[in-house]
């Protein structure tokens, strides 16, 4: 039963423009949410966050967006760079949680 | 500046045959964490220790086995391993021993084991 979803595998974009990336969570009970970046033969680095008494949430080129009633978040990235090209992690914990879990990750590919 | 470090980066082994993956933080983290990683399934949690001295299973804990040493030091063990625990294996720390909601793991670079 996955709990967190991220439904593409991998998505493309050209250098400049947006990548916006989704996830897709069926707990409710979810009131906090991350998303991690990992490059080949590393592991995985927090990104950004967001609590679920917000909707959005900015940090430089990165920005969380999140959906409580269709339980969704998103990740936009603006402008895009080479070096964005990674595979990218969503994760949610619960409250009172120790854990985190995490989605099945998308592999972002900036073009030049 | 080294985090967390995981030892050895890569293994193979023959089925049946054991290992002990090591584990180490430096930055005086209170929670550790195993995670398995394979194609299409994400980050997967094996067990993880709240503080020294506990440790609870996690959602993929059958056919392993861990220890924590003291406070730096999270080992995964594998007693018989087989084909199906092919995976990357990653380490992690936190800080907080009380559930948080806002918990942010640090990774170190991985452990890639093929069962023969």
């Amino acid at each position: 039963d996955q709990q967190v979803k991220q439904n593409s595998p991998s998505l493309s974009v050209q250098e400049g423009r947006i990548s916006i990336l989704n996830c897709d969570y069926t707990n409710s009970m979810f009131d906090y949410f991350l998303w991690y970046k990992k490059y080949p033969a590393e592991g995985p680095t927090f990104l950004i966050s967001i609590s679920s008494i917000k909707d959005k949430n900015e940090d430089g080129r990165f920005t969380v967006f999140l959906n409580k009633s269709a339980k969704h978040l998103s990740l936009h990235i603006v402008p895009s760079q080479p070096g964005d090209s990674a595979v990218y992690f969503c994760a949610a914990s619960a409250k009172g949680a120790q854990k985190l879990v995490f989605g099945q990750g998308t592999r972002l590919t900036i073009n030049p | 500046n080294a985090g967390v470090t995981q030892t050895p980066k890569f293994q193979v082994l023959k089925t049946g045959q054991s290992m002990t993956l090591q584990c180490a933080q430096d930055m005086n983290h209170n929670s550790m964490y195993w995670y398995r990683q394979d194609p299409g399934m994400g980050l997967r949690l094996i067990y993880y220790s709240a503080s020294e001295g506990t440790t609870d299973k996690g959602e993929v804990p059958n056919g392993y086995n861990v220890s924590r040493l003291n406070k730096r030091e999270f080992s995964l063990r594998l007693e018989s391993a087989a084909p199906s625990q092919t995976s990357v294996y990653f380490c992690a720390s936190s800080v907080r021993t009380k559930p948080a909601t806002n918990e942010k793991l640090f990774f170190g670079s991985g452990t890639q084991l093929s069962v023969l």
